[in-house]
């Protein structure tokens, strides 16, 4: 059993460039999120996917920021025109879908650093 | 917007102590998640509570959701270095869909 699977797992990029990121979840879970990780603090939720349903998106994820996930399987975060901001650990995680809890489990990441 | 105050922010033991770590907040939650986190690493699912008033134990690990399901506690008896990390709370709302709302974290050393 493979668990969430997050590529690349560090991007150096320089400001303004465009950058996208590759979830792929655990391979039986419908749901699937995106955090976003700075130093210090622990995971900012920025939107979730139920199977190829994009069914919120934080106030967090502005206009440069989009998510697919466009069989419902794997999923992407791009970003455009970065800023340094941007600099962050974003994080995948899935769960299963239905009602009740469903614990999220989540990838190593991909560590942002914009020059 | 629902917070989660996590105390303390930071905590260094030796080997052998015990210690709790606390998570707080004003809102409600349906459920409470503990995870722990390595540098560079995603954060690892320890535990889930759901009722109010639960525990859980895990090895030298307790987990305690409030009564009225607004804070939790973990407490770790007899630590060890390997128990040192990042802990993160992170409480759900509702059913079915749930955004995780994680507190700012407790980061833990144990020296041998």
């Amino acid at each position: 059993d493979t668990g969430v699977s997050q590529n690349p797992r560090h991007k150096i990029t320089k400001r303004g460039q465009n950058v996208t990121f590759r979830c792929d979840p655990i391979s039986e879970h419908n749901r699937l999120y995106w955090y976003r990780q700075t130093l210090g603090q622990g995971p900012e939720f920025l939107t979730y996917f139920q199977n190829e349903a994009q069914l919120e998106k934080s106030r967090l994820l502005s206009d440069r920021f989009s998510a697919e996930r466009p069989k419902g399987s794997f999923s992407t975060l791009e970003i455009q025109r970065t800023e340094q901001g941007d600099s962050a650990m974003y994080l995948c995680a899935s769960s299963l879908g239905g009602q009740g809890v469903q614990p999220q489990h989540f990838g190593d990441g991909t560590r942002l650093s914009i020059l | 917007t629902q917070l989660l105050e996590q105390s303390p922010q930071f905590l260094s033991i030796q080997e052998g102590e015990n210690l709790t770590v606390y998570c707080n907040s004003s809102s409600v939650f349906s459920s409470l998640q503990w995870y722990r986190q390595e540098p560079g690493e995603g954060p690892v699912l320890l535990v889930t509570v759901v009722t109010g008033g639960e525990v859980k134990k895990l090895k030298r690990l307790t987990f305690q959701f409030g009564d009225a399901r607004k804070d939790s506690s973990l407490h770790i008896t007899a630590a060890q270095p390997g128990d040192t990390g990042l802990y993160l709370c992170a409480g759900a709302e509702g059913t079915g869909f749930q955004k995780l709302v994680f507190g700012t974290g407790t980061r833990l050393l144990v020296s041998p």
